[in-house]
């Protein structure tokens, strides 16, 4: 099946500091997802993004499907901003569903 | 957007026991998924629920240690059966049409005691 690779697998910031996280896939996908989860573990959509760059606030977000792999950008970091961040894949093939990986976790301290 | 309700929000349960999860979705959606989140871990796919017929698991998970419902488009039931510590996760239920965005439950915390 798909595998799907984050980077880096933790992060440490200052507040108001930027960072840039990365997500590799091995095989062609129709959706891809960047999800924030919170310390209550709930998953906040951040942004829907088969293809191209979408921006939301400090957070943008671009995927290059050619090359396989998505990059999240988080711009001036809060502390609000701490969690995990998820990338998730659905393949072209029937029947399947989201594939997640494994998170990068992400702490901001003031 | 698809608003989810997922029922309970957490539980702590005795081993040997079972745990029944509800999602229920405000509009008819044309995918419901079950996943599993053990602690530090990221989300594994556990099976599709299908509407009217017997749902579709991933390799690893069973019907009989998780017996999933769907008898409709909008309501699904997660049940968790016989259970041991290995089984205290966060289980989220997600939505989907085809091809679209996913969306995800606020998840049941499970502490099995």
């Amino acid at each position: 099946g798909i595998q799907v690779e984050q980077s880096p697998p933790d992060l440490i910031l200052q507040e108001g500091a930027n960072s840039t996280l990365r997500c590799n896939f091995s095989d062609s996908v129709n959706n891809l997802q960047w999800f924030h989860q919170n310390p209550w573990g709930q998953l906040i959509n951040l942004f829907y993004i088969p293809s191209g760059t979408k921006q939301n606030g400090r957070l943008s977000a671009t995927t290059v499907a050619t090359e396989r792999y998505s990059l999240l950008y988080i711009s001036s970091s809060q502390t609000t901003d701490s969690g995990v961040y998820f990338c998730a894949v659905w393949t072209n093939q029937a029947g399947t569903a989201l594939i997640f990986g494994k998170g990068t976790t992400l702490s901001v301290s003031s | 957007s698809a608003v989810i309700s997922q029922k309970p929000s957490r539980d702590i349960c005795q081993r040997g026991t079972s745990l029944t999860i509800q999602c229920q979705v405000d509009s008819q959606v044309t995918m419901m998924f079950w996943y599993r989140q053990q602690p530090g871990q990221s989300l594994t796919l556990i099976a599709t629920a299908n509407q009217g017929s017997e749902a579709t698991y991933e390799s690893g998970f069973v019907i009989d240690k998780f017996p999933i419902s769907r008898p409709n488009l909008t309501f699904s039931t997660l049940t968790v059966s016989n259970m041991s510590p290995e089984d205290s996760s966060i289980y989220l239920c997600s939505v989907a049409g085809r091809v679209t965005e996913a969306f995800f439950g606020q998840g049941t915390r499970l502490t099995v005691v």
